[in-house]
C-alpha cells in the first residue's frame, strides 16, 4: 500500500515563526501536492510538484513556499506564520499521467497563536 | 480548467436509510472522477473512482456512484447507512489529458442519526 507520511499530526506555533511541514511518500510517485482544508471551503491547492526541484503554484500560494530536493519528500514552508494560516494541511501524492488517483497523508493541524 | 460542485454541505440521515450525496462537475475535457471520505482528524481515503468503462462504480463500505456524462454528475449512493458512515465526503476530478491535478468540491458532511 502507498503510504504518505506527514511529520506532525498537531503543531502549535507563534506568529512570525518559520514553520516547516514535511511529507514523505514511499511509492516513487512523481507528483506531490500540498492542500489546505478549512470548513466550508473544501481542499484548496497551495502548491504541487511534478518532479524533483519542480513546483507550480496552486490556487492559494501566498505566504507559502515549497521544497522538493528528493523525489520522496515535499516540504511546505511558512516563512512567517500568521494566525490566518491556522488550518488543516494535507499532503498527497500520485503517479504521473493517466489512470491515477491521489493518496493522502493523515494531515497536520496547525495552530498559529 | 475543471471545477466541482457539491450541492449539499450537510446531509443528516437516519441509520439504515438510503443516502445520496450529489456531485456535479464542469470541464472542457474528459475527466476522471473520485469520491473520498474523511473521518474526523484524519486524511482522505479513496472510496471509489471512475476512470472508464461501466458508468456504475462500486467502492468500499457498500458505496456506489454513477457517472452521468450528459448531466455532468457523479452522485454517491448507499442503500443503507450505518453510524460509522458519519464523515466528510469529497468529490474530485482530474483531467484525462494530464491526470496531474485534482480539483475538489467543498465537501458534504454526512451525519447518521441513530
Amino acid at each position: 500500500d502507498v503510504k504518505v507520511t506527514q511529520s506532525s499530526r498537531y503543531l502549535v506555533k507563534r506568529t512570525g515563526e518559520k514553520v516547516f511541514l514535511e511529507c514523505v511518500q514511499d511509492m516513487d510517485h512523481e507528483n506531490m501536492f500540498w492542500y489546505r482544508q478549512d470548513p466550508g471551503l473544501g481542499l484548496r491547492l497551495i502548491y504541487f510538484s511534478y518532479d524533483v526541484k519542480m513546483k507550480e503554484k496552486g490556487d492559494i500560494p501566498e505566504g507559502y513556499s515549497v521544497s522538493r530536493e528528493k523525489k520522496e519528500r515535499f516540504s511546505l514552508i511558512l516563512e512567517s506564520a500568521s494566525t490566518n494560516q491556522t488550518s488543516m494541511y494535507l499532503c498527497a501524492s500520485s503517479r504521473a499521467g493517466k489512470n491515477t488517483e491521489a493518496f493522502f497523508g493523515q494531515g497536520t493541524r496547525l495552530t498559529v497563536v | 480548467a475543471q471545477s466541482v460542485t457539491q450541492l449539499d454541505s450537510q446531509v443528516p440521515v437516519f441509520e439504515e436509510a438510503p443516502v445520496e450525496l450529489r456531485c456535479n462537475y464542469s470541464s472542457s475535457v474528459s475527466v476522471y472522477l473520485f469520491w473520498y471520505v474523511q473521518y474526523p482528524n484524519q486524511g482522505l481515503q479513496l472510496l471509489l473512482k471512475y476512470l472508464s468503462g461501466s458508468t456504475l462504480v462500486k467502492g468500499i463500505n457498500g458505496f456506489e456512484a454513477e457517472f452521468n456524462k450528459s448531466q455532468t454528475s457523479f452522485h454517491l449512493r448507499k442503500p443503507s447507512v450505518h453510524i460509522s458512515d458519519t464523515a466528510e465526503y469529497f468529490c474530485a476530478v482530474s483531467a484525462i489529458n494530464t491526470g496531474n491535478q485534482f480539483y475538489f468540491g467543498t465537501g458534504t458532511s454526512l451525519t447518521v442519526i441513530p
